[in-house]
């Protein structure tokens, strides 16, 4: 597709169980982001990867949360053994060009939810 | 610390009127800045950008101003319009800074009233 597109739309899970967030980018944007946003709150910076570079951790809340980025491409978040303050909306985006420059592409987010 | 500063969580506007949003930064380093919307269930999408050798942009009923020395920038909605209502996010960015080279503000959500 044209845009960046996340799967599931929609995720429930039980508490201690692992979850996984795919994020298909614009094909060819060398930058990719993850973030979240908890119930009203705002972007909170996750992880980001910028082409054959170590990506910035910085972000991720515990070691329960991890991603990988695929052949510079598909990227999956994987939260294991899920709290309920995981519960959010987990938005990924990408972005083409030189770091620190251009728009960023947001997918629809996945909505988590941990019961 | 923040270093992109959004300071009020709402605005209520009347439809026809202006509409300012402002955001406030602490990085002197930061040489571009961008403003998104987002609508609830949506991603945040992309609506204006400005460059810091500007003082202005102006796209349609948007614009945004920059004021470098007071490390300012604000987004003027003239005349806002109740599919205006949304969150309003500020980011800015430049080359070899943390969390991808864009630090985004905590929104401000505007709403519109007809």
């Amino acid at each position: 597709g044209a845009g960046v597109s996340q799967s599931p739309s929609n995720k429930v899970t039980e508490k201690g169980k692992d979850v996984e967030l795919r994020c298909d980018p614009i094909s060819g944007h060398t930058a990719l982001y993850w973030y979240r946003q908890s119930l009203g709150q705002g972007l909170e910076f996750l992880i980001y990867f910028q082409g054959n570079s170590a990506p910035d951790k910085s972000g991720l809340p515990s070691d329960r949360f991890s991603a990988e980025r695929t052949g510079g491409s598909v990227s999956t978040l994987t939260i294991q053994r899920t709290q309920q303050e995981d519960s959010a909306v987990y938005l990924c985006a990408s972005r083409s060009g030189q770091p620190g420059t251009g728009e960023l592409f947001f997918g629809e987010g996945s909505r988590l939810t941990v019961l | 610390d923040q270093q992109v500063k959004q300071n009020s969580p709402s605005l209520s506007v009347q439809e026809g009127r202006i509409s300012i949003l402002n955001c406030d930064y602490t990085n002197s380093m930061f040489d571009y800045f961008l403003w998104y919307k987002k609508y609830p269930a949506e991603g945040p999408t992309f609506l204006i950008s400005i460059s810091s050798i500007k003082d202005k942009n102006e796209d349609g009923r948007f614009t945004v101003f920059l004021n470098k020395s007071a490390k300012h920038l604000s987004l003027h909605i003239v005349p806002s319009q109740p599919g205006d209502s949304a969150v309003y996010f500020c980011a800015a960015s430049y080359y070899g800074g943390s969390q991808g080279n864009l630090i985004f503000g905590k929104g401000t959500k505007l709403s519109v009233k007809p």
